[in-house]
């Protein structure tokens, strides 16, 4: 069965910090893998993967996707508040039906 | 330009009632995907439409069901609801099926079953 896991679960840190956040994926079919961002409501997209080793970038963020081990990690430099969200991953499944399969998300907070 | 809105935005309805939620796309968006989220997970695809008709369908009891308008609005309908159906309803549109990296999602109407 396909299947999206992202850890941490849940991450605090302060203002200024560098984190890193994992999905791992086990999808048959990959296409590509996407990442968001969800403060209250609505995600928000954040990138899209679909290459191993190149490397997205959009200001602090960054992200990279290793197609070989099955991952990719999001990077958030020089964290503000602003920044606590919860980030969602989620891989699309090339078959027939291209479904998206999430991950359970991570929980960051950025404390002043 | 409006992005994706939907109504209501809260809701509490009392096991085995009916609901209705409502969805209006972006403008320029043709394709409608919904999807449910509990508390502490990640969304869960219900179905998506296009040209009116349903073309996809996660795992989801036949109590779920949808519809989309001419104008590429849609509504989801849930009926006999359960306890377990409450949850946040994200509406997500797109041109097109396939680029799920221009997928805009709505603010999502919270659910809450009694």
């Amino acid at each position: 069965e396909d299947k999206v896991v992202q850890s941490p679960l849940s991450l605090v840190v302060h203002e200024g910090d560098t984190v890193t956040l994992n999905c791992s994926y086990e999808v048959t079919n990959f296409r590509s893998l996407l990442w968001y961002k969800q403060e209250k409501k609505a995600p928000t997209f954040l990138f899209m993967l679909t290459s191993s080793g190149i490397e997205k970038k959009s200001g602090r963020l960054s992200s990279i996707l290793d197609k070989k081990e099955l991952f990719s990690i999001l990077n958030i430099t020089a964290t503000q508040t602003g920044d606590s969200a919860v980030y969602l991953c989620a891989v699309v499944n090339a078959g027939n039906n291209r479904k998206l399969i999430w991950g359970l998300g991570t929980s960051l907070a950025v404390n002043p | 330009d409006a992005g994706v809105t939907q109504s209501p935005t809260h809701l509490i309805k009392t096991r085995g009632q009916q609901v209705t939620l409502r969805c209006s796309p972006k403008s320029g968006h043709d394709t409608v995907s919904w999807y449910q989220q509990a508390l502490g997970q990640g969304p869960q695809f219900i179905f998506q439409y296009y040209e009116e008709e349903e073309r996809q369908r996660g795992n989801f009891p036949d109590r779920f069901s949808g519809h989309q308008f001419p104008n590429y609005s849609s509504e989801l309908n849930v009926n006999a609801l359960l306890l377990g159906d409450s949850a946040l309803y994200l509406c997500a549109s797109s041109w097109q099926v396939i680029p799920y990296n221009e997928q805009f999602f709505g603010p999502g109407t919270r659910l809450t079953v009694l």
